[in-house]
């Protein structure tokens, strides 16, 4: 079975601090994902890489970044956190782009940005 | 821009009965259309996976249909169980670009 794992389950940060947020999976995907959800906006792309080094924007990249240094590994980085990145971040990978690849999910990190 | 649309938002229903979520999409151009489920405080897990090229899918009580043209997909689910309450979200992968495109979900709860 795939595995995708986040560091936190649940995470409390201050208004301009630095926080991280890792994603881990065991599966050798090529493709790792970071959204967030809100209530009632669903979920929002946020940043993806399709292989080590790269990234690409999704549909809301402002006051975030992302690092991806090995295969299995990618960072969420809020360089300074504010209170409207209180939200719930979701991490998947999936293997390639082909039509009968499916998207695994982590089980999510709730940040709160006080 | 791929929009995708679920209704309706929220829907109770006793146990026992048949059920129908439905699912639009805006751009027709699509590699394949996945089903998830989201349970309170979790993250997602795939039900049902439809690519392009098929009308629909199966997997035990639970019944996935993708009609291309029209941009539409419904999920049927038979004989409903408390057990299946919980949110759900479809998303399509569009040939546009690279990442799925997510439904607000429809939240299901079946009363006992």
């Amino acid at each position: 079975d795939v595995k995708v794992t986040q560091s936190s389950r649940y995470l409390v940060k201050r208004t301009g601090e630095k926080v991280f947020l890792e994603c881990v999976q065991d599966m050798d995907h090529e493709n790792m994902f970071w959204y967030r959800q809100d209530p009632g906006l669903g979920l929002r792309l946020i940043y993806f890489s399709y292989d080590v080094k790269m990234k690409e924007k999704g549909d809301i990249p402002e006051g975030y970044s992302v690092s991806r240094e090995k295969k299995e590994r990618f960072s969420l980085i809020l360089e300074s956190a504010s209170t409207n990145q209180t939200s719930m971040y979701l991490c998947a990978s999936r293997r390639d782009r082909g039509p009968r690849e499916t998207q695994y999910f982590g089980p999510g990190t709730r940040l709160l940005v006080l | 821009k791929q929009e995708v649309t679920q209704i309706p938002a929220a829907l109770s229903v006793p146990e026992g009965e048949n059920l129908v979520l439905n699912c639009s999409f805006t751009d027709s151009a699509i590699y394949n259309l996945q089903w998830f489920r989201q349970d309170p405080g979790k993250g997602l897990t795939s039900l049902l996976l439809i690519q392009s090229s098929q009308r629909e899918q199966t997997s035990g009580r639970l019944n996935a249909s993708l009609d291309k043209s029209s941009g539409r997909s419904t999920l049927y689910i038979a004989a409903s169980q408390p057990g299946d309450s919980a949110t759900y979200l479809c998303a399509v992968w569009d040939t546009g670009r690279r990442a799925l495109t997510f439904g607000s979900g429809t939240r299901l709860q079946v009363q006992p």
